[in-house]
């Protein structure tokens, strides 16, 4: 089972509204990616977790917020977004680093 | 710096024809890896392939074939009698030791295969 699963399928939020997006992985992964992909454009990396800690952050502003509970979770945390974070968020998961990722189905985010 | 190049845009065939992706990567690394990855309308992307840089083997899969050429920095992509299904944006990628937990992305080859 190479299956990410990410919810909700879509989200539209206020500039106000604090709002979270949900990931999870049942193949005993170990790192867990964030990815925000604008149409026509390559996803660009917003986060790393490699065994539950926070490697990377893509110089992400304040205004996301990534949690990993545990190893099968990573969550996303969005508050005072602005219009130009509308995108596709793409959540992935790979064995270990540089083995190949699997990705979610993402989250289609429009900010009002 | 590591790079990658998808130096199409865009590709339109009829189906049942065969169609190739191009990807030139740089990286000053002797080990890394790279990927393909499928990205169809639905948005999700999906894992095609991962080679390593010691392996330059051609890999055929079904009606998919990669051709690695660490001569020219190459990690090409065909599709035999292309379907309909086969419609999406195709990514090549890589990582290398000094970025093992990031893919860096091409910008992504869009292919339209009609009926």
């Amino acid at each position: 089972d190479t299956e990410v699963t990410q919810t909700p399928k879509h989200l539209v939020m206020g500039m106000t509204n604090k709002k979270s997006l949900k990931c999870e992985q049942h193949m005993g992964h170990r790192a867990m990616y964030w990815y925000k992909q604008k149409a026509k454009k390559p996803p660009e990396l917003m986060f790393v977790y490699s065994y539950e800690k926070l490697s990377i952050n893509e110089s992400v502003p304040s205004r996301f917020s990534p949690e990993c509970p545990n190893s099968s979770l990573l969550n996303l945390h969005l508050h005072a977004l602005q219009p130009e974070d509308s995108a596709l968020y793409l959540c992935a998961s790979s064995r270990w680093l540089a083995s190949e990722q699997y990705f979610g189905p993402g989250t289609r985010l429009t900010v009002t | 710096a590591q790079k990658v190049t998808q130096a199409q845009t865009e590709i339109s065939v009829v189906e049942k024809e065969d169609v190739t992706l191009d990807c030139v990567y740089e990286t000053r690394d002797t080990t890394y890896y790279l990927f393909w990855y499928k990205q169809p309308p639905s948005g999700e992307l999906v894992f095609l392939i991962r080679r390593n840089s010691f392996d330059e083997q051609n890999e055929i899969s079904g009606r998919y074939s990669w051709n690695f050429q660490k001569s020219t920095s190459s990690f090409n992509f065909t599709i035999t009698a292309s379907q309909v299904v086969d419609s999406a944006v195709y990514f090549c990628a890589l990582s290398d030791s000094l970025n093992t937990d990031k893919l860096i992305f091409g910008t992504g080859t869009r292919l339209q295969v009609f009926p």
